[in-house]
């Protein structure tokens, strides 16, 4: 069965340094999203995103993220400058379509800033 | 905004005993409602969903999920756990007109003693 793959695993960086999370959503997928799960908390919605913009973005996802699909296969979170409470779980996702299609999920990347 | 509430934070259980995991959603409209399934160190699963029909889903590995619309409920069973069923469950919802902005419980921790 087709999956979602994340790089790295773990990440770990200094404050104020930026990270690039990567993802490699399922081939036929036209939806990508990017979750969140600070520890001990909820998964939260980060971004979505369609057809090279982004479609939906939450309160959380302000100036110092960005996301990319820089080729036909990646996906990519950028945290341009971390801080120490961006220190969370990010899953992507893909989906095929926009309504009624379940979301299937990467690993995740496990971030720390320190 | 819709939003879901779990509510156990964590459960035991001993294997062969049966499994009912709470799941309340707040959204007035046609709703999706997804059960997720993290095992340490993987990724999130999805276990079952509903998008209409049935109120009664099966999901693989044995677990089952009623939705009940007047009680705005999908609870997550299983008749007889087993210790490999050691995991976080997470419930989910997004309304049923668009995949973006699903929103997670906050988790359940199921831990089987063998």
């Amino acid at each position: 069965e087709p999956e979602v793959t994340q790089t790295p695993s773990h990440q770990v960086t200094q404050m104020g340094q930026e990270v690039i999370l990567r993802c490699v959503p399922i081939s036929n997928h036209l939806y990508f999203y990017w979750y969140r799960q600070i520890l001990g908390q909820k998964v939260e919605f980060l971004v979505s995103f369609y057809n090279n913009e982004i479609s939906e973005k939450s309160e959380i996802f302000d100036d110092q993220f960005s996301v990319e699909r820089p080729d036909g296969s990646n996906f990519t979170l950028k945290i341009r400058s971390t801080k120490l409470e961006d220190s969370a779980m990010y899953f992507c996702a893909s989906a095929l379509g926009a309504l009624n299609s379940p979301l299937h999920f990467g690993n995740g990347t496990r971030l720390t800033v320190t | 905004a819709q939003s879901v509430s779990q509510h156990n934070h964590h459960v035991i259980l001993s294997e062969a005993a049966s499994l009912e995991l709470g799941c309340n959603y707040s959204y007035g409209g046609t709703v999706n409602l997804f059960w997720y399934v993290q095992y340490p160190g993987q990724h999130l699963q999805l276990l079952l969903k509903y998008f209409s029909g049935d109120p009664l889903v099966k999901g693989i590995k044995g677990f089952e999920a009623e939705f009940i619309k007047s009680k705005f409920s999908f609870n997550l069973r299983k008749p007889s756990v087993q210790w490999s069923d050691t995991a976080e469950y997470f419930c989910a919802v997004n309304a049923g007109y668009n995949n973006n902005d699903m929103r997670f419980g906050a988790g359940t921790r199921l831990t089987v003693k063998p």
